[in-house]
């Protein structure tokens, strides 16, 4: 089954404790991102890749760092969070068609 | 710049109402626009498409005209079921850009 993972799922945590919230996709895609999903806000892009070792800041990247050494796998890393980040978090994959492929979300609170 | 806009929610229709969500954009260039939907608890799905201007995208009893004369895609069904309740997504895709860019998203309440 064509899908995108996240772990974890809900997450709570302490300011400036570093953490990772894993993606894999098994679509064989090249394009992946990650949004953060705020109220009123609709879906804001963090950073997106296009392919291995290639990666790009999205419209709010300030305080978090992905990296993309293997095709299936985008990690979204927050050094040192901070209370403005909790927000629910959502990896996407993209195909040929230009269609994205959502992850189920995780959802990140920082206390 | 670029950017999508919709209307605000939350919508409430009763079982068998007709739909209407507005949603126009600003881009700069050609874009493919998208109408995504989120069920409780879940990520984003794909709804229907337009890539190209009068295209009618359509699934599931839903449907979308891309209107680039008056930069609009709104989405409409003609009798809404409980099951249609969710939150409903209207984005766009910039080639160039490689971006894409959601709306704020319009809550949908279906009544029985």
């Amino acid at each position: 089954e064509a899908q995108v993972t996240q772990n974890p799922r809900y997450l709570i945590t302490v300011t400036g404790k570093k953490l990772t919230v894993t993606c894999s996709q098994n679509m064989n895609h090249e394009y992946m991102s990650w949004y953060r999903q705020d109220p009123g806000l609709g879906l804001r892009q963090i950073y997106y890749s296009m392919n291995v070792e290639v990666t790009d800041k999205g419209d709010v990247p300030e305080g978090y760092k992905v990296s993309r050494k293997e095709k299936r796998n985008f990690p979204l890393i927050l050094e040192s969070p901070s209370p403005n980040q909790t927000s629910l978090y959502f990896c996407a994959s993209r195909g040929d068609r230009n269609e994205q492929y959502f992850g189920p979300g995780t959802r990140l609170t920082v206390t | 710049g670029n950017s999508v806009t919709q209307m605000e929610g939350p919508v409430t229709l009763s079982e068998e109402a007709f739909l209407t969500i507005n949603c126009t954009y600003t881009a700069t260039g050609y874009p493919s626009l998208f109408w995504y939907v989120q069920y409780p608890g879940e990520g984003l799905q794909l709804l229907l498409k337009a890539t190209k201007a009068d295209d009618k995208g359509s699934n599931k009893g839903f449907e979308a005209t891309y209107r680039k004369e008056t930069t609009s895609f709104h989405l409409e069904k003609g009798s809404v079921q409980v099951s249609d309740s969710a939150v409903y997504f209207c984005a766009l895709h910039l080639y160039n850009f490689n971006k894409f860019y959601f709306g704020s998203g319009t809550k949908l309440n279906v009544k029985p």
